[in-house]
C-alpha cells in the first residue's frame, strides 16, 4: 500500500479550466515533491515543500500553478488555466530517508 | 548535461533470462533509489541503496559511489517483471531527486 495518497486518480478538464489534485503525505515526511511525468516517461520537477514552506519551484509552476502544503490538510497542486500540454501523470512524493511516491493523478486536458 | 543516464533504454527477454540494468551518474549524491513503474503509472520503491549491495528476492542492487554507478540485476525474469525501471539520485539537502529516463523491460513467455 502506498504511504502517500493522491486524489483523484484520473482528472479530465477542458482547456482553460482549473485542475486541482491533492496529496496526503505520510506523517513524518517533512519534504514533499511534485513531479510531472509526460508520455515519454520523462520526469519534470515542479515544486517541493518543507514543513509547509516552498523550497524550490520551476518557472512554469510559479506562473501557472498554485500549490500549497498546509499543516493538517492535504497538499494540493492546481493548474489555474489548463493547457493541452499539461496532460500528464502528476506524482507526489514524500521524503523521509528515502522517497515514497503516491499512485499519481493522470490529467487529460481535452 | 544529463546527470543520470540509464541503459539500456529498452530490453526484451525470454522468461527465465537474467537482466542487468545500469545507472550512471555525473554528480555527487547522498543516495540512490531504484523504482519499478507499472504500466498504469504507480511507482514502487525497489531499493534504497546508498552504497554496496542489497538483495530482495530475485533482485540485486549494487551501488559503487566512487565509480558513479548503480546496477539492478534481475534473475530468472518473469512476465510480471515487465514494466519500466527507474533510478533516482538523491542529492544533498532537500533538492528534488533526479530521475533517469528509465529502462523499459519486456519479458516474453
Amino acid at each position: 500500500n502506498s504511504k502517500v495518497i493522491q486524489t483523484p486518480r484520473y482528472l479530465v478538464k477542458g482547456q482553460g479550466q482549473k485542475a486541482k489534485m491533492r496529496c496526503i503525505p505520510e506523517k513524518g515526511h517533512p519534504v514533499v515533491f511534485w513531479y510531472q511525468q509526460n508520455k515519454n516517461n520523462e520526469f519534470k520537477f515542479l515544486i517541493n515543500f518543507q514543513n509547509q514552506e516552498v523550497l524550490q519551484q520551476i518557472d512554469m509552476t510559479e506562473k501557472r500553478f498554485s500549490a500549497e502544503c498546509p499543516s493538517n490538510s492535504p497538499c494540493s497542486l492546481e493548474i489555474q488555466s489548463s493547457e493541452a500540454g499539461d496532460s500528464a501523470l502528476y506524482l507526489c512524493a514524500g521524503l523521509d530517508t528515502e522517497v515514497f511516491f503516491g499512485k499519481g493523478t493522470r490529467l487529460t486536458v481535452v | 548535461g544529463q546527470q543520470v543516464q540509464q541503459s539500456p533504454a529498452s530490453l526484451v527477454l525470454q522468461e527465465g533470462e537474467n537482466a542487468e540494468l545500469q545507472c550512471n551518474f555525473s554528480t555527487s549524491l547522498n543516495s540512490m533509489q531504484w523504482f519499478y513503474q507499472r504500466p498504469g503509472g504507480s511507482l514502487v520503491s525497489l531499493f534504497y541503496n546508498p552504497s554496496g549491495t542489497k538483495h530482495s528476492g530475485r533482485l540485486t542492487s549494487t551501488t559503487v559511489i566512487k565509480e558513479r554507478r548503480s546496477s539492478l540485476h534481475i534473475s530468472s525474469s518473469q512476465t510480471t517483471d515487465s514494466g519500466t525501471y527507474l533510478c533516482a539520485l538523491e542529492l544533498e539537502g532537500n533538492n528534488a531527486p533526479r530521475f533517469g529516463a528509465g529502462t523499459k523491460l519486456s519479458v516474453k513467455p
